[in-house]
């Protein structure tokens, strides 16, 4: 059964800062999601990542993926009070259309 | 271009109820999903489809039912309603696997 971890859970953090939230899964994927959510709203897309060694970036957001160690990474660059949410990782197992979430990590920037 | 929309957008329940959750897209999108998220918690998927006649049980698929007779349409079936149920359930679409995903407004759902 995939498995999908994300950490921190929670995450406070001061504005102009720099974190990376994780994601990690237990079997072969061959698809990556990351996905934004503000409170009682819907998912917002941010990247679809499809390759080992893919990098992706949009303002202060960076993604990227190592399928050989199941592990992909949300780094946040001078965090910024509007980047307040949760986000949530999402894994598809190879030769499967199903996508499988990570339990999501709150993020809460403060000045 | 609306995009995926889902209706209705509240709805609460009395236990042992039946009803569905309705969910259009506009972008000819062969992918839909359902998705409910608990309290706290991340997405956990009931069905998806990969076209039109074509359906598959998602992680929790117990207690729901679905069909796909058109492109377009996406309906999710409850039927006897349990407290269990309650949750906010989401239906998102996609192009094809590998793509993104777009997600509708929910519908929270509360059975008591």
């Amino acid at each position: 059964e995939l498995k999908v971890e994300q950490n921190p859970l929670f995450l406070s953090m001061q504005e102009g800062k720099n974190y990376t939230i994780y994601c990690n899964y237990s079997t072969t994927s061959d698809r990556l999601y990351w996905y934004r959510q503000d409170p009682g709203k819907s998912l917002e897309s941010l990247f679809v990542l499809l390759s080992n060694g893919a990098v992706k970036q949009e303002g202060r957001l960076m993604a990227s993926l190592d399928t050989k160690a199941r592990l992909s990474t949300l780094h946040i660059t001078a965090a910024v009070h509007d980047l307040s949410a949760t986000y949530f990782c999402a894994v598809g197992p190879i030769n499967t259309d199903k996508l499988i979430f990570g339990t999501g990590t709150r993020l809460q920037v403060f000045p | 271009n609306a995009g995926v929309t889902q209706t209705p957008k509240f709805r609460i329940l009395k236990i042992g109820q039946s009803m569905t959750l309705q969910c259009t897209q506009d972008m000819n999108h062969n992918y839909m999903y359902w998705y409910r998220q608990d309290p706290g918690m991340g997405l956990k998927l009931i069905y998806y489809s990969v076209g039109a006649g074509i359906t598959d049980k998602g992680e929790v698929p117990n207690g729901y039912n679905v069909s796909r007779s058109t492109t377009e349409d996406f309906p999710l079936r409850l039927e006897l309603a349990a407290p269990s149920q309650t949750s906010v359930y989401f239906c998102a679409s996609s192009a094809s696997s590998g793509t993104t995903q777009y997600f509708g407004p929910g519908t929270r759902l509360t059975v008591t």
